[in-house]
């Protein structure tokens, strides 16, 4: 079980450019989520889905899209870099149903995002 | 929208004494999780709370849950160097599906 995958680990942009965050989970959670860190800010909720093909806006959604066309992935587009983007996103997921374990999140170990 | 606060936002403290921080929403919850992130690491679950008024421990840590279900606190009892990192809570109100988290107490423990 490899749990919450992210890629890349680390990534150096130029203002204006488009990439896409990867996140992929093999727990089958219907929940999934992106998270921006900032100091100071605690974690940010970005977009989030419940299933696939459902998608919805967190706090601060400008500036990214996201798509679930499969359970497993959950990938996160900057549509044209800005260095406000600097951070560190988490990718976690969660079941949304059944005991104890339901609504627990479990993170990604990160991406670091650099915009010049 | 829903406001969370946590407080402090930092914290130093001496090896074997106490430490506490405090989560306060703007809303009534429906439940509250907390988390620890590690230096240069991700956020790891350590409990959820449900009840109005409940009390949770784990080991040294004892996590509450107010009896207006708006706040929670999570103390450590003579904190050792392992405890380091930020806690963080996570509120989650009514039926909703977003969880709104803390700002975070990075705990900074001196040997």
């Amino acid at each position: 079980n490899a749990g919450v995958t992210q890629t890349p680990k680390f990534q150096v942009l130029k203002t204006g450019q488009s990439m896409t965050l990867q996140c992929a989970q093999d727990m089958n959670h219907e929940y999934m989520s992106w998270y921006r860190q900032d100091p100071g800010m605690g974690l940010r909720l970005i977009h989030y889905s419940v299933g696939a093909g459902i998608t919805d806006q967190g706090e601060v959604p400008n500036g990214y899209n996201v798509s679930r066309s499969t359970t497993e992935d959950f990938p996160l587009r900057l549509l044209s870099a800005a260095p406000s983007q600097t951070s560190v996103y988490f990718c976690a997921s969660s079941l949304q149903r059944g005991g104890s374990g339901a609504n627990v999140l479990t993170f990604g170990a990160g991406s670091r995002l650099t915009v010049l | 929208g829903q406001q969370v606060m946590q407080i402090p936002q930092y914290q130093h403290v001496q090896e074997g004494e106490d430490f506490t921080t405090y989560c306060n929403s703007s809303t009534t919850l429906s439940n509250i999780q907390w988390y620890k992130q590690r230096p240069g690491g991700h956020p790891v679950f350590l409990i959820q709370l449900v009840k109005s008024g409940e009390v949770k421990k784990q080991k040294r840590l004892t996590f509450q849950f107010g009896e207006a279900k708006k706040n929670s606190s999570l103390h450590i009892t003579a904190t050792q160097t392992t405890d380091v990192g930020t806690y963080f809570c996570a509120c989650r109100a009514g039926g909703y599906q977003k969880v709104t988290f803390g700002t975070g107490t990075k705990l900074q423990v001196i040997p």
